[in-house]
């Protein structure tokens, strides 16, 4: 099975502008989780898709949104982009059988803010 | 809400020497339990994980790792580091019921001198 993909690998933004990544699951898995990774704050959680709603949001403001496709593709966008937004956004694609959660990241996309 | 404590932010060990990872999370009920690797330039991989039953678990390249409820804890260990156990290390929990978030510890960077 190939694994999770997230393009782009790498942007450069300036302060003020939007951005849209955009991750693909593993197949036939139904839930996305996003996560912003960063040297100060480590990993935290930004949201989860499953079935094209919204399970669960982490603290972040509202310019950080997201949404699943029926395919389970999933982007997140950010709007109005501050320079503290510079970061590894990694995806995870996850799923459960029998109360076990097995949850596999792809290899992030680097947003740098200028 | 959950959290999550990685007390050793760096270790350096020797080639051959036993390691373990302290991680403590802050949770009353019922959690599963996760650690994963990051090698450099690579993405989040699994170790291992526990979700019931036998609280040691064992994981891939001779990792293990010890569940102890009653201190909270979920420490990692390996009896013989190799130069390419260099990575950093984070822990991670999951309430069940609550969707495939992850909370995450800080991560531990280790590295192995040869």
């Amino acid at each position: 099975k190939a694994g999770v993909t997230q393009t782009p690998r790498y942007l450069i933004k300036t302060r003020g502008q939007q951005v849209t990544l955009s991750c693909s699951p593993i197949s036939g898995h139904r839930s996305v989780s996003w996560y912003q990774q960063t040297p100060g704050q480590g990993l935290q959680f930004l949201f989860e898709y499953f079935s094209e709603t919204q399970r669960n949001k982490g603290n972040f403001p509202g310019r950080f949104s997201g949404r699943q496709f029926s395919n389970s593709r999933s982007e997140m966008n950010v709007s109005t982009l501050e320079l503290g937004d510079s970061a590894l956004y990694l995806c995870a694609s996850s799923y459960t059988s029998g109360g076990s959660l097995e949850q596999y990241f792809g290899p992030g996309t680097r947003l740098t803010v200028t | 809400a959950q959290s999550v404590s990685q007390h050793n932010h760096h270790v350096i060990l020797s080639e051959a020497a036993s390691l373990e990872l302290g991680c403590n999370y802050s949770y009353g009920g019922t959690v599963n339990l996760f650690w994963y690797v990051q090698y450099p330039g690579q993405h989040l991989q699994l170790l291992l994980k526990y979700f019931s039953g036998d609280p040691l678990v064992k994981g891939i390249k001779g990792f293990e790792a010890e569940f102890i409820k009653s201190k909270f804890s979920f420490n990692l260990r390996k009896p013989s580091v190799q130069w390419s156990d260099t990575a950093e290390y984070f822990c991670a929990v999951n309430i069940p019921g609550g969707g495939n978030k992850l909370t995450f510890g800080t991560g531990t960077q280790l590295k192995v001198e040869l």
